[in-house]
């Protein structure tokens, strides 16, 4: 157990819909990065922020958006879900702004 | 943007089995990263190398980072069941752990 938590553990939904993945660090933690993991893509760096702020962009959809808030836990929105979101989005953390970081179990999402 | 190369993709080994993976760049890396993911988890950080021509050790386990900086590899000594799981290699930019770039992963199978 990485101390990292994520809800939910899996989500099934339609395309068009909108959904929320969120995230708690693990205690202590200040940074929180996500990713996805898709078949074709493997794991890729989406966003990073560090005590609220964004820190680092990746590979992120527009469609994609995320934030942290003052308990330094963090949502992933995704909208106007398409076939190919589905995928395992993890997220991470770390004690700092750069360093280690911890994965949670990952939420799957499936889009129909 | 940089590449990294994994290989081999799947591997099937006997248990006792000494195992081998390499992991090469376009680039030149500031730090290599090797972590294992097991089936439904998040990827767990195995060993970090932060200097050319580093070789460290977790248990079985012994990585190196090349001395060119764009390759690493990871050895697994005497494998038993529960090393089953997907390798992968990860680099971060410019020495940094904000955004972590992932190789496409080995699969390993240990047979009994």
């Amino acid at each position: 157990d990485s101390g990292v938590t994520q809800t939910p553990k899996h989500l099934i939904t339609a395309t068009g819909q909108r959904v929320t993945l969120r995230c708690s660090p693990r205690s202590g933690d200040l940074s929180v990065y996500w990713y996805q993991q898709s078949l074709d893509q493997g794991l890729q760096f989406l966003i990073q922020y560090y005590n609220g702020e964004e820190r680092a962009k990746g590979n992120i959809l527009e469609r994609f958006s995320a934030q942290q808030f003052p308990d330094l836990h963090s949502e992933l929105n995704l909208s106007s879900l398409e076939l190919g979101d589905s995928a395992l989005y993890f997220c991470a953390s770390s004690v700092a702004d750069e360093g280690e970081q911890f994965f949670g179990p990952g939420t799957r999402l499936t889009v129909l | 943007g940089q590449q990294l190369n994994q290989s081999p993709q799947s591997m099937f080994i006997q248990e006792g089995e000494d195992v081998s993976m390499n992991c090469t760049s376009s680039s030149i890396f500031n730090t290599w990263l090797w972590y294992k993911q097991d089936p439904g988890e998040g990827p767990v950080l195995l060993i970090a190398l932060y200097k050319a021509g580093e070789l460290t050790s977790n248990g079985r386990l012994t990585a190196q980072f090349g001395i060119t900086r764009k390759d690493s590899f990871l050895n697994i000594s005497a494998s038993i069941p529960s090393d089953v799981g997907i390798y992968f290699c990860a680099d971060s930019i410019s020495g940094s752990a904000r955004q972590l770039t992932f190789g496409s992963g080995t699969q390993l199978t240990v047979l009994p």
